[in-house]
């Protein structure tokens, strides 16, 4: 499978711990896009990195939340110190940004926090 | 700012009617619209797309979408459903002037659309 792929799943953690996800992209795509996806919403855009730049924060990613594309290939995406309101579903999505690209985001199936 | 409102959370239609998904877009410019579907554990997957040429956009599996700048609308129809299309769709507005731009796409709430056979 040569799609966006990211781990784990699902996540369920004790508020107060830390967790981490991983998101490896399509491999060819230099921008890849953290969303936020609580039920009966649309996604929210987090942050997104074009090859290992971090280009744009939302004001959603509170210091608590850090994200990193140490070599411009896989990225990561920690929480620090959960709380219950941080359960949500985290989409990763990648594109090609290029003089044309088709605007289109490849997204990942997502992965699953429950914070009790 | 720019943003989407889907008028529907959820729709219901039998295989085989026709579809109607009603988006309405707020922007201060021409925008970038999109639709993107998303199956039952499956990721988010571009439907099609609306960047300033034909107003008619035609995409995957049947779907289509016109721009109506007069409505501030970006519908979504198809003449026939079918059970495959049963998912959640997205209304997506790209906040960028530059056609194609995707850094920070804006996404409606979803509407949720079931097929009865």
């Amino acid at each position: 499978d040569t799609g966006v792929s990211q781990d784990p799943r699902h996540k369920i953690t004790k508020r107060g711990q830390n967790v981490t996800f991983r998101c490896d992209p399509i491999s060819e795509h230099n921008r890849l896009y953290w969303y936020r996806q609580t039920l009966g919403q649309g996604p929210e855009f987090l942050t997104y990195f074009q090859n290992e730049a971090q280009l744009e924060k939302s004001r959603l990613l509170s210091d608590r939340f850090s994200a990193e594309r140490p070599k411009g290939s896989f990225s990561t995406l920690e929480i620090q110190r959960t709380e219950q309101g941080d359960s949500a579903m985290y989409l990763c999505a990648s594109s090609l940004a290029a003089g044309w690209n088709t605007g289109e985001l490849f997204f990942g199936e997502g992965s699953r926090l429950t914070v009790l | 700012a720019q943003s989407v409102t889907q008028l529907d959370s959820h729709v219901s239609v039998s295989e085989g009617t026709p579809v109607l998904l009603r988006c309405n877009y707020s922007s201060s410019y021409s925008p970038s619209l999109f639709w993107y579907v998303q199956h039952p554990n499956k990721g988010l997957q571009l439907l099609l797309k609306y960047t300033s040429a034909a107003t008619l956009v035609k995409g995957i599996n049947g779907f289509e979408a016109e721009f109506k700048k007069s409505e501030t609308s970006f519908h979504l129809t198809k003449p026939s459903a079918h059970m495959s299309d049963a998912a959640e769709y997205f209304c997506v507005v790209s906040p960028s002037r530059r056609a194609y731009n995707t850094d920070k796409l804006i996404f409606g709430t979803g509407t949720r659309l079931q097929v009865f056979p």
